[in-house]
């Protein structure tokens, strides 16, 4: 079966720029998570969706950070505007209700 | 709340012997524990997991690990390294309830394997 698919791969903006990243979920996963990894950490869950509903996005610094699930498949997550600090990989992962999580391959931002 | 400790940030060995990646957890919960394994430039892939069942839990390429509730620790071993061992591994928990799946991630441990 098809993996999680995140785009970009990379993707490098100045400071104050607006980013978007995109996720596919495997097909039937109704949870879908998404993570912020800074180098040298291990990731740091940002927002849970069930559905295109949100479980928990305690997390998500929602000045700057938003994220949307409209038809309950594919997702969107944008900051506007980056800080240098939002440098970081961005990974997506799925699930079957609550078992293992799946990963995608992730996205490097680089803020200038 | 839920946290991991892994207590080692490098592990390095030589190939052909053995591999102890170190965690202790804490939890409010019967927890489920995980090790996933990260290469560079690819996602996260799971090892093995425990929930709630045998206490020795053994996962793909020969990596096992033991649950020790006495302790809180959940330690990766591996009785001999390979050279495609070299990663980044992590240690999570989570409490599953209805809310659904929370994972909450160690910091990591990079094990490197001289030849």
């Amino acid at each position: 079966e098809a993996g999680v698919a995140q785009s970009p791969r990379y993707k490098i903006i100045e400071k104050r720029q607006s980013v978007a990243f995109w996720c596919n979920p495997i097909s039937g996963h109704a949870t879908l998570y998404w993570y912020q990894q800074i180098l040298g950490q291990g990731p740091k869950l940002l927002i849970q969706f069930q559905n295109n509903g949100v479980v928990d996005d305690s997390q998500l610094p929602k000045d700057r950070f938003s994220a949307e699930r409209l038809k309950g498949v594919d997702s969107t997550l944008k900051i506007q505007p980056a800080k240098l600090e939002d440098s970081a990989v961005y990974l997506c992962a799925s699930s079957f209700g609550i078992n293992e999580q799946f990963f995608g391959p992730g996205t490097r931002l680089t803020v200038l | 709340a839920q946290s991991v400790t892994q207590l080692d940030s490098h592990v390095s060995v030589s190939e052909g012997t053995p591999v102890l990646l170190r965690c202790n957890y804490s939890s409010s919960y019967s927890p489920s524990l995980f090790w996933y394994v990260q290469h560079p430039n690819k996602g996260l892939q799971l090892l093995l997991k425990y929930t709630s069942a045998a206490t020795l839990v053994k996962g793909i390429n020969g990596f096992e690990a033991e649950f020790k509730k006495s302790e809180t620790s959940f330690h990766l071993t591996k009785p001999s390294a390979h050279m495609s061992d070299a990663a980044e591994y992590f240690c999570v928990v989570s409490d599953m309830d209805n809310a659904g799946n929370m994972l909450t991630f160690g910091g990591g441990t990079r094990l490197m394997v001289k030849p």
